[in-house]
């Protein structure tokens, strides 16, 4: 299964600022998700990623707020903008298996704090 | 969309101490795996398990998808098995759906 590298690992931001987080998956993989864990909750989808179009964004997340790249098979960035402290939560990135029969791969996380 | 649902929400053990942990969803699914979260917010793949029964060393899992239920089954727990667990499905390729999960706490 495709192994997923997910930078920063973490980030103290001050509020108002940007954070733009990056993913580099092993191989080509179709789909790149992307989900928000706020403190002492499950995860959240954010929104799909796909290469060469628009990310189609879940209910409750906007692009002005969460703008995604995707610009090839192996990359995808997810920017969280104008920070507060209630941004202050885990993202993950997840890819789709690069076969069936195969789970889905998670990247480490990235744990924001925002003061 | 489909919903997840796991029990106990909270479980708290002994070492040494067997448990059962229990996902239900309300509509078929392709593909459902567990994992658990380290206390750091690493998520752990434990079993990739649409069907069927797997083990792995003290863990194993259960899946009868015609019922739409999982379980996870660990045995002689250990400290290091504390954390969160979490059951999540998905249908046809769409991005993974996760239940609240069940958080663990093994005492010496």
């Amino acid at each position: 299964s495709a192994v997923i590298s997910q930078k920063p690992s973490r980030d103290i931001c001050q509020r108002g600022t940007s954070l733009t987080i990056q993913c580099q998956v092993d191989s080509q993989v179709t789909m790149m998700f992307w989900y928000r864990q706020q403190p002492g909750q499950s995860l959240t989808l954010i929104a799909t990623a796909n290469q060469g179009s628009e990310a189609t964004y879940e209910s409750g997340f906007v692009i002005d707020k969460f703008p995604i790249s995707r610009p090839n098979l192996t990359f995808s960035t997810l920017t969280v903008s104008n920070m507060s402290p209630e941004d202050s939560s885990i993202y993950l990135c997840s890819a789709h298996p690069l076969l069936s029969g195969y789970g889905y791969t998670f990247g480490s996380g990235t744990r924001l704090t925002v003061v | 969309g489909i919903q997840v649902e796991q029990s106990p929400p909270d479980l708290i053990l002994q070492e040494g101490a067997n448990s059962t942990l229990r996902c239900n969803f309300s509509d078929s699914v392709n593909n459902l795996q567990w994992f658990h979260q380290n206390p750091w917010g690493q998520l752990i793949n434990l079993f990739y398990i649409p069907s069927g029964t797997k083990q792995n060393g003290r863990l194993s899992a259960t899946t009868v998808a015609t019922e739409r239920y999982s379980l996870l089954y660990i045995s002689s727990s250990q400290t290091t098995d504390s954390g969160v667990y979490f059951c999540a499905v998905t249908q046809a390729g769409t991005a993974l759906i996760f239940g609240k999960g069940t958080t663990l706490s093994v005492s010496s």
